[in-house]
């Protein structure tokens, strides 16, 4: 199967500071990657995307860069608040079909 | 607001039992999908489906089943629960277009014992 991970399982961040969550992908045919952000017992929520002809896309707090060259992914948030706390997973969809799959999550805490 | 609906957020089942896990989802998405979640190993595949009456296996399907009888619902079965089936379940459903993400449920946490 595919293989999306993250380097860091743990970020803990002070209110009011930047934060970046980064991920690797390994399939350089993936052309559509996805930020998802789960809170403590809910399911994933859709933070933000980019495909694969972009390299930074920008939302409301939320920006993801995208390095297809060493197949990185990274999602940065700003001015990080408490309702951030969650964990983030990046998914990459390899093109072969609308089948993602999933990074094994980073665990983001913001000390108030 | 759209959503995707699971029936149960906690469960606890016996060794052994038949359980039914349900997904139901109100945005006529052709896709659905059943992953479970495990500390340390993410999101798993378990089985998916882009039609009605069609399934494909996951990653992970053994010990599982599915059920896709309408559009809306896709229902997973775990014919005889084992204590290493215990985890968070979750269903998500898509578009059949690309470049679309999911729309996950909230999850059914699921004990063994």
């Amino acid at each position: 199967g595919e293989s999306v991970g993250l380097h860091l399982p743990t970020l803990s961040v002070q209110e009011g500071d930047n934060s970046i969550i980064n991920c690797a992908y390994s399939n350089s045919a993936s052309d559509y990657f996805i930020w998802y952000k789960q809170e403590s017992g809910k399911g994933p929520q859709f933070i933000i995307d980019i495909r694969s002809n972009m390299d930074k896309r920008q939302g409301q707090r939320v920006t993801v860069l995208l390095n297809k060259t060493v197949k990185h992914l990274s999602l940065q948030i700003a001015a990080t608040q408490p309702g951030d706390s969650a964990v983030y997973f990046c998914a990459e969809n390899p093109g072969t079909g609308n089948q993602f799959y999933f990074g094994t999550g980073t665990s983001l805490t913001v000390i108030p | 607001d759209v959503k995707v609906t699971q029936s149960s957020r906690y469960l606890v089942k016996r060794t052994g039992e038949k359980v039914f896990l349900e997904c139901v989802q109100d945005m006529d998405h052709e896709n659905m999908f059943w992953y479970r979640q495990d500390p340390g190993l993410g999101l798993r595949l378990i089985y998916f489906s882009y039609d009605v009456k069609m399934k494909e296996k996951g990653d992970i399907p053994e010990g599982y089943s599915v059920s896709r009888e309408k559009k809306e619902r896709f229902s997973l079965i775990l014919e005889s629960a084992s204590t290493n089936q215990t985890s968070m379940y979750l269903c998500a459903s898509s578009t059949g277009a690309l470049g679309y993400g999911y729309t996950f449920g909230s999850g059914t946490r699921l004990t063994v014992v």
